[in-house]
């Protein structure tokens, strides 16, 4: 069975800090996707990244990178120098074959508070 | 990026009455479309899969009678909350994968539409 867990619950950093969040993941597959959403205040769920079981290489967007490691089931997102528009809530998520590559399993979410 | 609308963003009604909300794919076509369901400071449950043409798939534990998905065509799908009663208020987000290459598999979100039954 899939299952993405997202230990941090509630994260509050300084305008300008960097943070990492956490993103460990279950499945069975070798072959699955893992995705980082964002949701701020407004809801709407917007799409950050998808990377494949079979592509390692980290990953840097402007202010945001993503750490995959299969050796450890984890896909971790840093957000370096944080600002407040930053805050929001960090969903991580898992496809796999059991939902056909389609139904995705999104871990709890990690709440982000950046404070001027 | 792909496009979702969803409509209406915050709907109010009466116990008792139903309550339709609309789920666009406004530049790309759609074959599966999701329902999920979202309560304060939760995660989101999936409630069902929306496929062009063909019946709904719900989840366990989701009632396919009072949640009616249609989805007519490659843009659109349609979720009705039928009889809703105040247990039913919730934030309520729908979204879609596109067809197209390079995007396999991503879901795109509408804006959610926040129901509240009195």
């Amino acid at each position: 069975a899939q299952k993405v867990t997202q230990a941090q619950t509630e994260i509050s950093v300084v305008e300008k800090e960097d943070v990492t969040l956490d993103c460990v993941y279950e499945t069975r597959d070798t072959t699955y996707y893992l995705f980082w959403y964002k949701q701020p205040p407004s809801g709407e769920l917007v799409f950050l990244i998808r990377r494949n079981s079979f592509d390692e290489q980290n990953e840097i967007s402007g202010r945001y990178s993503w750490n995959f490691q299969k050796s450890t089931s984890s896909f971790n997102f840093t957000i370096t120098a944080s600002q407040v528009v930053d805050s929001a809530v960090y969903f991580c998520a898992l496809s796999d074959s059991s939902g056909g590559y389609q139904k995705v399993t999104f871990g709890t979410g990690t709440k982000l508070q950046v404070i001027p | 990026g792909a496009v979702v609308s969803q409509h209406p963003s915050r709907v109010i009604c009466k116990s008792g009455t139903s309550v339709k909300i609309e789920c666009r794919s406004l530049d790309f076509q759609a074959t599966t479309m999701f329902w999920y369901r979202q309560f304060p400071k939760q995660s989101l449950m999936l409630m069902a899969t929306s496929n062009e043409g063909s019946k709904a798939t719900y989840e366990q534990g989701v009632e396919k009678d009072k949640f009616l998905i249609n989805h007519a065509s490659l843009t659109l799908s349609t979720l009705t909350v039928t009889s809703a009663h105040p247990e039913d208020s919730s934030f309520y987000i729908c979204s879609a994968i596109s067809l197209r290459p390079g995007t396999e598999n991503i879901q795109y979100f509408g804006a959610g539409t926040r129901l509240s039954v009195l």
